[in-house]
């Protein structure tokens, strides 16, 4: 089983729609969850850590179930602009290792006209 | 503040050459990690780097590349004996010190990128 789990999409949605990724992580000691937006041909860019009570930053919902091992991301009114991969990513909670992120192959969006 | 620098930000090589690549971290992070990603694919993690320590190289394969991060200068990924499948894009981070667990730190495990090298082996 992968660490992280994500659907690898293509979501293709007119613009206005709301989308929803979903992520899973096997590791049940992991304390730090975040989404990265990645554009094509471009280095992943930080969109929002997920907050255990769930986070809200304009147009983004990040929801973070802990029985379940599972992690959301909701778009409203999505834009064009909001076309990329989005990462789903989880530290390792080993040790030494704290810092260390485990990215999910990433959900591809393509919001059209 | 600059951020993540790497160089170069694409770079030729023919097969059995070597490439090398540079990555200056964020100012005042002194953590570094290399990752690879291969066309239409996800980033694999290669390596994990702390001044002149490597913390964690389970991603790094077991010939021809090899990374530092010197007490001074850039950290450098080598790869020895360039081979076509080792074209991709290498991308570096940075973060902060320490290691901190726990929702209110979520701040300092973040992961800054560089923009990445683009490493294509004729």
């Amino acid at each position: 089983r992968k660490e992280v789990e994500q659907d690898p999409g293509p979501f293709n949605v007119p613009e206005g729609a709301t989308v929803a990724f979903n992520c899973t992580y096997s590791n049940s000691a992991s304390q730090s969850f975040f989404w990265y937006r990645q554009d094509c041909r471009k280095e992943p860019k930080l969109l929002m850590s997920v907050y255990s009570s769930g986070n809200e930053d304009g147009r983004f919902t990040a929801q973070l179930n802990r029985a379940s091992q599972y992690i959301s991301l909701l778009i409203r009114d999505s834009k064009l602009s909001d076309s990329a991969t989005y990462l789903c990513v989880v530290n390792k909670a080993i040790s030494r290792a704290g810092n260390m992120l485990t990215f999910g192959g990433g959900t591809r969006l393509m919001v059209k006209p | 503040n600059a951020g993540v620098m790497q160089n170069p930000r694409h770079l030729v090589r023919r097969r059995g050459q070597e490439a090398r690549l540079r990555c200056s971290p964020m100012k005042g992070h002194s953590h570094v990690y290399w990752y690879r990603q291969l066309p239409e694919e996800g980033l694999k993690f290669m390596v994990y780097l702390q001044k002149e320590n490597i913390i964690d190289e389970s991603g790094m394969p077991k010939e021809r590349f090899s990374a530092e991060f010197p007490k001074e200068g850039p950290s450098i990924l080598r790869i020895q004996q360039v081979v076509r499948g080792d074209s991709a894009a290498y991308f570096c981070a940075s973060s902060p010190a320490g290691i901190y667990p726990g929702q209110l730190s979520l701040a300092k495990n973040i992961q800054y990128f560089g923009a990445g090298t683009r490493l294509s082996v004729l």
